[in-house]
């Protein structure tokens, strides 16, 4: 089955910075890819995703990379603002809804005002 | 649109007791989805059902049953708890192109 790594678990950085966060994943055969917010005591919430048969796509200050060849995708925020404080989850899997999706184990982001 | 509904919204049981959690959505979707998310971690994918009339386990079915009662509902039922499935359950649905909207979970202590 898909296995998804999600790199770091904890970031914290100063507002204005931007944040990275990486994920990895093994089967060959996932092609979707998105990104949730989630914060506390709430349910995730879709931010971005993207599919494979494109490279980078963007939303304003996040956006996301995906490298098919080496199976690696990953969430870039820009001009961080202390909302964006939350838990990420990147996820993998197919591109319709008959493939589950499998989630990385979340990376906590703290913005500090 | 309320998009997807979980009930109840919290819930104490004793081990051993049974229950059913109940999801239900308005979008139309085909696909809904159990997870589970034990404090300080991701989702784990408890069973899915990618359309009416089917499930599927996912990584941690074992204590668990689902039921795909039509298109909007899908319930998981738990028929002996155990303090190890103490956790927020969530409950998810997806469309054609697999974006998945959660509800707003059910959180579990068994005791």
């Amino acid at each position: 089955g898909e296995n998804v790594e999600q790199h770091p678990s904890t970031l914290s950085v100063q507002e204005g910075d931007s944040a990275v966060i990486k994920c990895t994943y093994s089967d060959s055969a996932s092609n979707y890819f998105p990104w949730y917010k989630q914060e506390l005591g709430k349910r995730p919430q879709l931010i971005i995703d993207i599919r494979s048969n494109v490279g980078e796509k963007k939303d304003q200050r996040i956006a996301v990379t995906l490298n098919k060849t080496a199976k690696h995708f990953s969430l870039h925020i820009t001009e961080t603002q202390p909302e964006d404080s939350a838990v990420y989850f990147c996820a993998a899997g197919g591109n319709t809804g008959r493939r589950a999706l499998t989630f990385g184990s979340g990376t906590r982001l703290q913005v500090q005002p | 649109n309320a998009g997807v509904t979980q009930t109840p919204k919290f819930q104490v049981l004793k081990t051993g007791q049974s229950m059913t959690l109940q999801c239900a959505q308005d979008m139309n979707h085909n696909s809904m989805y159990w997870y589970r998310q034990d404090p300080g971690m991701g989702l784990r994918l408890i069973y899915y059902s990618a359309s009416e009339g089917t499930t599927d386990k996912g990584e941690v079915p074992n204590g668990y049953n689902v039921s795909r009662l039509n298109k909007r509902e899908f319930s998981l039922r738990l028929e002996s708890a155990a303090p190890s499935q103490t956790s927020v359950y969530f409950c998810a649905s997806a469309g054609s192109g697999n974006e998945q909207f959660f509800g707003p979970g059910t959180r579990l202590t068994v005791l």
